[in-house]
């Protein structure tokens, strides 16, 4: 079982509506999570953080977490065609002082 | 306001030659790391770095050196470049704790 799991897509969506991407993770004292967003040819830019259970907005993004479920979550309100990259979900674990990357979901917004 | 600098942003080496990859960053920043990317692939950590003087390896760590003299600076070695470096590269900051990491644009890295 990979630690940090993501669906590698290409995730679909038309402008405007609600892209929906998930990541689950396997070490259960995990407190620190990530979403990073990667355009082609450039390097992970951060979009949120969220360290405790619920929902953490920030403009058209929320984060969600469910400790109980390892289960973190990003919502995209109102998709944009710039919106279209790799989105990368990084766990800090329990231990350690590294963040573990998923593999990362390709979201593609179409016009 | 620079962030994470990585020099050079791209290198052409042939197979054999040694390069050193540099990485500076100007935000105290306790935490270094070295990843690399290969196309179509997510990240792989290469070596990591908790403070001055201190370098662990992560999980890709065979054909490289690490060394970090001071907070700013964390240079990556390649010894003996064999295409299967091939690759781009991305160096990493973060303060402490639950801090996130901060990337540099990265270096993109050709094998001939």
């Amino acid at each position: 079982q990979k630690e940090v799991e993501q669906n590698s897509g290409p995730l679909s969506v038309p402008e405007g509506a609600i892209a929906s991407l998930n990541c689950t993770y396997s070490d259960r004292g995990s407190q620190s999570f990530f979403w990073y967003r990667q355009y082609s040819g450039k390097s992970p830019e951060l979009i949120m953080s969220i360290y405790s259970n619920g929902d953490k907005e920030d403009g058209r993004f929320t984060a969600q977490l469910n400790k109980a479920s390892q289960y973190v979550s990003l919502l995209i309100r109102d998709s944009q065609p710039s919106d279209s990259a790799t989105y990368l979900c990084a766990v800090k674990g329990s231990s350690g002082d590294k963040l573990t990357f998923g593999t990362g979901t390709r979201l593609a917004v179409r016009p | 306001n620079a962030g994470v600098t990585q020099t050079p942003k791209f290198r052409i080496l042939k197979i054999g030659q040694s390069m050193t990859l540099q990485c500076t960053q100007d935000m105290n920043h306790n935490y270094m790391y070295w990843y690399r990317q290969d196309p179509g692939m997510g990240l792989k950590l290469i070596y990591y770095s908790v403070g001055a003087g201190i370098t662990d390896k992560g999980e890709v760590p065979n054909g490289y050196n690490v060394s970090r003299s001071t907070t700013e600076d964390f240079p990556l070695r390649l010894e003996l470049a064999a295409p299967s470096q091939t690759s781009v590269y991305f160096c990493a900051s973060r303060l402490q704790g639950d801090q996130p990491q901060h990337f540099g644009d990265g270096t993109r890295l050709s094998i001939l």
